[in-house]
């Protein structure tokens, strides 16, 4: 089975400073990695993924995740923190098993940006 | 513009009173699929349809139904609500697969539902 965890539930960070929101999966096969960020209002849209080709992963606006496999993490890291940074990022695990995908997601962590 | 759109944006509705959520892809995608969002519970996947007539159940199904009759649409029903269905309502689809490595997934706005 698969399985993935959002350590916390909401982060809250200065305007500047660096980001962390953690993600911890379970996967008996090597996994395919995602972040979705949602914005108010908005559908979900691709932050970045992880396919086995390099650990450290970089999406777009300046955030980037590093595959763990020794500590089955991937968190989301940005060096500086934006206004419009406010959001929920979900953290996605696929498991492919024989040809079939499945997604997980996560249940989300609402990063609130502090002026 | 590459989009997925759902209508409505909002809804409120009675118990029992039959609805549906349209959902419309133009990007030529093979796969669609329906995710409700609940506080706490993430995104869980209700239907997939990985091509035309083609349709399946995903983790949440009870009381909904999908149809997938042209490539473009995938309507989300909803026979008769009830108040445990008031959720937001994502469609997704992207151009094969389940939305994997090589073919990430496109959301569409979303679809606040209250049932009373």
């Amino acid at each position: 089975a698969q399985s993935v965890t959002q350590l916390d539930s909401h982060v809250s960070v200065s305007e500047g400073t660096p980001v962390l929101l953690r993600c911890n999966y379970s996967s008996s096969y090597s996994p395919s990695l995602f972040w979705y960020v949602q914005h108010p209002n908005k559908g979900l849209q691709l932050l970045l993924k992880y396919t086995s080709a390099a650990t450290l992963v970089k999406g777009i606006n300046g955030f980037e995740a590093e595959f763990k496999k020794s500590e089955t993490s991937f968190h989301l890291t940005k060096p500086s923190a934006h206004m419009s940074d406010a959001a929920e990022y979900f953290c996605v695990v696929i498991l492919s098993n024989f040809g079939n995908e499945k997604l997980t997601f996560g249940t989300g962590t609402r990063l609130t940006i502090i002026p | 513009e590459a989009q997925v759109t759902q209508n409505p944006r909002y809804l409120i509705t009675v118990t029992g009173k039959k609805l549906t959520v349209t959902c419309s892809q133009n990007m030529n995608h093979e796969y669609m699929s329906w995710y409700r969002q609940d506080p706490g519970l993430g995104l869980r996947q209700i239907y997939y349809s990985m091509n035309v007539e083609v349709t399946d159940k995903g983790d949440v199904p009870e009381g909904y139904k999908v149809s997938r009759k042209e490539k473009r649409n995938f309507p989300l029903i909803l026979e008769s609500p009830s108040p445990n269905q008031t959720s937001l309502y994502f469609c997704a689809s992207s151009l094969y697969g389940t939305g994997g490595q090589n073919s990430p997934l496109h959301f569409g706005n979303g679809t606040r539902l209250t049932v009373t």
